[in-house]
């Protein structure tokens, strides 16, 4: 099974700065299977990122992926008051499927 | 526009059962895999199943294999989620999610999720 480990667990940042955030995992994701979400309270996770780095649609470019391997990162530019949420990474490159332990982004 | 609607959710004691359904719309439901990925009050997210499009073939991880059970019926467009032998620990938000394509594991879509509570 494939761990992810997400840092920090919590980042305090003030709208318009940006955000990274990171997600590693134990063993290689090969083809860049990880994919981003967006969780709000009381709501469904989101669809940000897929591939790494491939925005889904309507997601706008300030969210961005990048990495590869074991070790890949969501970058927000000029967060937004409607960013601040818990993220979680995922990898689809193996069974079971699994989720990393979340980034909670909180106004600071 | 892709919708997806669970039902079923509710109390139920330890060792008994429940089915949960997911309605889908908005999209030719039988040419898209599909999954259940649960989430524990204050917890992540953890996936527990998936079919694929035709329901010839099921997924799932070894915290569930054996006790809970993913189906559809294509002729109804609904995703079914029967669980049995439950636990305290299966206390969460069920969400039933879309796969975007064939080969693809990950989660285009999801419902607005179902809470199902083990307690006695």
């Amino acid at each position: 099974e494939i761990v992810l480990t997400q840092s920090p667990g919590t980042l305090s940042l003030s709208p318009g700065e940006r955000a990274t955030l990171s997600c590693r995992a134990s063993q290689s994701v090969s083809s860049s299977y990880l994919a981003w979400y967006q969780q709000k309270p009381g709501q469904a996770p989101r669809l940000l990122i897929y591939g790494a780095s491939s925005r889904a649609t309507g997601i706008p470019d300030r969210f961005s992926g990048s990495g590869s391997g074991t070790d890949f990162t969501l970058t927000i530019n000029r967060l937004e008051p409607e960013d601040f949420a818990v993220y979680y990474c995922q990898q689809y490159v193996s069974s079971p499927l699994t989720f990393g332990g979340g980034t909670k982004v909180e106004i600071k | 526009e892709v919708q997806l609607l669970e039902s079923g959710g509710g109390l139920v004691q330890p060792g008994g059962s429940l089915r949960l359904s997911c309605a889908a719309s908005g999209f030719t439901f039988s040419n898209y895999a599909m999954s259940w990925v649960r989430q524990a009050p204050g917890k992540g997210l953890e996936w527990i199943s998936s079919v694929t499009g035709s329901g010839g073939a099921t997924f799932y991880p070894d915290s569930v294999k054996g006790r809970f059970t993913i189906s559809r019926d294509n002729s109804k467009n609904t995703l079914y989620l029967q669980m049995n032998s439950l636990r305290a620990e299966d206390t969460a938000v069920y969400y039933c999610a879309k796969r975007p394509a064939v080969g693809t594991a990950f989660f285009e879509y999801w419902g607005q999720g179902a809470l199902v509570t083990v307690s006695s």
